[in-house]
């Protein structure tokens, strides 16, 4: 079945380490993106990559990266320059050119120690 | 800066009835707009769009209406079940290359038997 993959669903983290994220889709899409869910907060824009090779800052990029090597893998490293990591971090995808919803994977909950 | 507004944290409605959920925008320059929905520990869900050319957008029970000029935009369940009951996020986005959705904050709906 075609669809967005993350993983961990869980990760556990203490202060100080860098962690990365993986999100994989087999559904050909070009666009993907990652946000962060916050209680409260809505879905906020980390990080989107248009094509591969290429990526842009959201609202919140500060202490994240990505790398977008292959059209099908979005991993977000949470570094420890970020200073509030605990959250639910969603990778979403999109087929490029067409106006159009963005395809969500289930999730990773990140929790600092 | 919050460009899209979702005032109502909450929402509460008895089976049958109608849910009305309201969203505000501040960008002018959006010109599509989407409603997700959200059960916990889970990735979004797209339920129904509607672009800036349109008033309203039709799907089964779900209805969207946009007034563009009042920069607002509703979203209608009728009749409203209890499986309904979710987190209900709006977004928008501008058209183009750089197509990223911003989205509101979100509303809990709780569809009462």
């Amino acid at each position: 079945d075609g669809g967005i993959t993350q993983s961990p669903k869980y990760l556990f983290r203490k202060e100080g380490q860098n962690v990365t994220l993986s999100c994989e889709q087999n559904l050909n899409h070009d666009a993907m993106y990652w946000y962060r869910q916050d209680p409260g907060q809505g879905l906020r824009l980390i990080y989107y990559s248009q094509i591969v090779n290429d990526f842009q800052k959201g609202d919140i990029a500060e202490g994240y990266s990505v790398s977008r090597e292959k059209k099908e893998s979005f991993p977000l490293t949470v570094t420890s320059a970020q200073k509030n990591p605990t959250a639910f971090y969603l990778c979403a995808s999109r087929l490029r050119g067409l106006a159009g919803e963005l395809f969500f994977g289930e999730g990773s909950r990140l929790t600092v120690l | 800066d919050q460009q899209v507004k979702q005032n109502s944290p909450s929402l509460s409605v008895q089976e049958g009835r109608i849910s009305i959920l309201n969203c505000d925008y501040t960008n002018s320059m959006f010109d599509y707009f989407l409603w997700y929905k959200k059960y916990p520990a889970e990735g979004p869900t797209f339920l129904i769009s509607i672009s800036s050319i349109k008033d309203k957008n039709e799907d089964g029970r779900f209805t969207v209406f946009l007034n563009k000029s009042a920069k607002h935009l509703s979203l209608h369940i009728v009749p409203s079940q209890p499986g309904d009951s979710a987190v209900y996020f709006c977004a928008a986005t501008r058209g183009g290359s750089n197509y990223k959705l911003t989205f509101g904050k979100g509303t809990l709906l709780t569809v009462n038997p």
